[in-house]
């Protein structure tokens, strides 16, 4: 069955970094494209970048450049979110979401919760 | 892009229809049949409920439907029960964003 596995929430202080990771499993990774998508805390979805899983190629939201990196391994079929410099505002959950055709997060990862606090 | 527009909450009692509405512009809702739904309940991921305006994935029931009219999109869940009860979000592709989302909507079950 389809499994996206992210890392576990993380604690950070200001001006730090982080790498939140999602593992999928159950599909051919390369298949689908995967995408970032932010919720802060009693807010609602932001879609941030979807990556295309054959070239690894990002594609970024606007607000979402500079201090944001995707990446993907495709030989551990495991995709990618570094945030540099961290600020409060970036307290969030991350989802990793895979999308098929027709713009469809069809699975999503379980979510992983950055708070970034001194 | 801008958010989709959703109204921040709903409510309906058990048995009961209530309908969610999602509205866009001719750019994304209006421009493409790539409208869906997702459910979240506290604390959990989104889950899909509604894909290219009124197809469900296998596993939802038939109480959920969607439908579109014109940069409008809607979600219509008939015979609440109380496990509807959840944020709901609407989202649309809109080009170069992927996924546009709506500010959600918190359906209440009274």
């Amino acid at each position: 069955q389809v499994q996206l596995v992210q890392s576990g929430s993380e604690l950070k202080k200001p001006g730090a970094s982080v790498k939140v990771s999602c593992k999928a499993s159950g599909y051919s990774f390369t298949s689908y494209a995967m995408n970032w998508v932010r919720q802060a805390p009693g807010q609602g979805l932001e879609w941030m970048a979807w990556i295309d899983t054959n070239t690894g190629k990002p594609t970024y939201a606007q607000g979402f450049t500079g201090r944001f990196v995707f990446s993907l391994d495709t030989s551990v079929s495991t995709v990618y979110l570094q945030i540099s410099s961290l600020q409060a505002e970036d307290t969030a959950v991350y989802y990793c979401a895979r999308v098929s055709p027709g713009a469809v997060a069809d699975y999503w990862g379980q979510g992983t919760l950055v708070t970034v606090s001194s | 892009q801008s958010a989709l527009t959703q109204p921040p909450s709903a409510s309906g009692s058990p048995g009961q229809s209530v309908t969610i509405s999602c509205t866009g512009t001719s750019s994304d809702v209006g421009g493409y049949n790539y409208v869906s739904w997702y459910q979240q309940h506290p604390g959990k991921a989104p889950k899909l409920m509604i894909y290219e305006v009124n197809k469900r994935p296998s596993g939802v029931p038939d109480r959920f439907s969607g439908s579109k009219s014109g940069n409008t999109a809607s979600l219509t869940v008939s015979g609440l029960q109380a496990e509807d009860e959840a944020d709901y979000y609407c989202s649309s592709y809109a080009g170069s964003t992927p996924l546009l989302f709506g500010g959600g909507t918190k359906l209440t079950v009274l």
